[in-house]
C-alpha cells in the first residue's frame, strides 16, 4: 500500500539533545512537508522541500533543520536551539507543479521533553 | 497572503442533528480549499476539496461544502452527525500560483451528544 510513515510514533528526548524524527513516502511525489501541531493553534509549516536536494523554511523554521537526499525521505532535526520543542509533528507530501495542493499525511511522531 | 479562520474552536451537536463547521478565508487569488479531520493522535486525512469546478463538494462520510465567493467561506456540513463524526476539523486555503503551500486554520473540535 502507498503510503507515508514516520517513526517512532512517540519520542522523549532531554533538554539540549538533538533528536531526528523520520518521514518516509512511497507515493512518489516530488514535495515533502513538516507540520507542528500545538492545541489550539493548527498546524504550522516548519520547513517543506519541493524536489530533491533542495528545500525552504516555512513559517516557524527557527530551531529545526531538515534534509533532503533521496525523494522519499525527509527527515526533520529538533535541535537544542528549539525552546519549546514539545508538541505533534506531522510529515505530508503531495505532487508538485502547476496544480492544486492535495496533501496526504503521515500519523505523526508526538515529541516530547523531559 | 493568505489566511483561514475557523469560527468555533468547540461545536457540540447531538446524534443525528446537522453538524456545521464554519470557515472563511482570506486570499488575493484564486484560492484551492480543503477540509481536512484528525481522529486522536492520527495524521490528517481528506474530506473533501474545492478547485474551481462546481461550488458544492462532496466529500467522504456524507460531508458537503459550499464555495461562496460573495461571502469569502467555505462551510462543512453534514446532515445527520454520528457518532464516529467526533474529531477535530481542519480547513485549509492554498494558491495556484507559486510554491503552493497550505495555509491551516486553528481547528475545530467536535463533539457528538448521544
Amino acid at each position: 500500500d502507498g503510503g507515508i510513515t514516520q517513526s517512532p510514533k512517540y519520542l522523549f528526548r532531554k533538554e539540549g539533545q538533538n533528536v531526528t524524527l523520520s518521514c518516509e513516502q512511497n507515493l512518489n511525489h516530488d514535495a515533502m512537508y513538516w507540520y507542528r501541531q500545538d492545541p489550539g493553534q493548527g498546524l504550522r509549516l516548519i520547513y517543506y522541500s519541493q524536489i530533491v536536494n533542495d528545500f525552504q523554511k516555512g513559517d516557524i523554521a527557527e530551531g529545526y533543520s531538515v534534509s533532503r537526499e533521496k525523494k522519499e525521505s525527509f527527515p526533520l532535526t529538533v535541535t537544542s536551539a528549539q525552546k519549546n520543542p514539545t508538541a505533534f509533528y506531522l510529515c505530508a507530501s503531495s505532487i508538485a507543479g502547476p496544480t492544486y495542493n492535495e496533501q496526504f499525511f503521515g500519523p505523526g511522531t508526538r515529541l516530547t521533553v523531559l | 497572503a493568505q489566511s483561514v479562520t475557523q469560527l468555533g474552536s468547540h461545536v457540540s451537536v447531538s446524534e443525528g442533528a446537522l453538524v456545521l463547521l464554519r470557515c472563511n478565508y482570506s486570499s488575493s487569488v484564486p484560492p484551492y480549499l480543503f477540509w481536512y479531520v484528525q481522529y486522536p493522535n492520527q495524521g490528517l486525512q481528506l474530506l473533501l476539496k474545492y478547485t474551481s469546478a462546481a461550488t458544492l463538494v462532496k466529500g467522504i462520510n456524507g460531508f458537503e461544502a459550499e464555495f461562496k465567493k460573495s461571502e469569502t467561506s467555505f462551510h462543512l456540513t453534514k446532515p445527520s452527525a454520528h457518532m464516529s463524526d467526533a474529531a477535530e476539523y481542519f480547513c485549509a486555503v492554498s494558491s495556484n500560483q507559486g510554491a503552493q503551500k497550505l495555509v491551516f486554520g486553528q481547528g475545530t473540535r467536535l463533539t457528538i451528544n448521544p
